[in-house]
């Protein structure tokens, strides 16, 4: 079963802005990673965050995560065309923590 | 080779058939996974390999699925009897170990069209 759901499900913006998507999940984790699939292609992971960490930069990358809340940001600032792909959370567990669970993902298009 | 090398890119079969599809994971990762991915859906975990053995095959979803890896390189996700639910992009994944937060390193995937 799948244990991060993300929202929104499609995400349309122009070149420039910034990008947003959230993920929340059901269980206690240990860690969240985000990643990202290009059309066609396999996942490339993007970042993680521990369960102890609240927020996380990695280049136009900022990722938040509310363990109380059982739910995680990704936004993507000063979008490119090269960033039009799909965005997926995945949690892990303190039971199978070698299991990453997906979620549906978000489709974001950036328009030039 | 520098990633997860999967093979074939794409398989088109006859309901019924037998089908194998390869995973070459990056040199070195003693951690493989098998991942589901079905049309606009998110990726249903099938197996993971720690070295060549399989401590979880609960993934799998029924009896016609089977894995193996030699080695502790190549492996071999085996669909006996294709169904047209068998239909999806299989994914391979490789992790230099099997712990908590260690990224996962993707192949492009086999697509599967069972006709």
């Amino acid at each position: 079963s799948q244990q991060g759901e993300e929202d929104p499900q499609a995400l349309s913006i122009q070149e420039g802005e910034n990008a947003t998507m959230n993920c929340s999940y059901k269980t206690s984790i240990n860690n969240l990673q985000w990643y990202r699939q290009n059309s066609g292609r396999g996942l490339v992971h993007l970042i993680l965050i521990r369960s102890n960490e609240r927020e996380k930069h990695s280049g136009r990358l900022r990722v938040t995560l509310d363990t109380s809340k059982k739910s995680s940001s990704l936004l993507i600032t000063a979008s490119r065309a090269a960033d039009t792909a799909s965005y997926f959370c995945a949690t892990d567990s303190h039971s199978n923590d070698y299991k990453l669970s997906f979620g549906a993902g978000t489709t974001v298009t950036v328009r030039a | 080779g520098a990633g997860v090398s999967q093979s074939p890119s794409n398989k088109v079969t006859e309901k019924g058939k037998d089908v194998e599809l390869r995973c070459d994971p990056i040199s070195g990762h003693t951690a493989l996974y098998w991942y589901r991915q079905s049309l606009g859906q998110g990726l249903e975990f099938l197996i993971y390999f720690q070295g060549n053995s399989a401590p979880d095959k609960s993934g799998l979803p029924s009896d016609r699925f089977s894995a193996e890896r030699t080695g502790g390189s190549v492996s071999t996700l085996t669909i006996q009897r294709t169904q047209q639910e068998d239909s999806a992009v299989y994914l391979c994944a490789s992790s230099l170990v099997v712990l908590q937060g260690s990224p996962l390193h993707f192949g492009n995937g086999t697509r599967l069209t069972v006709t």
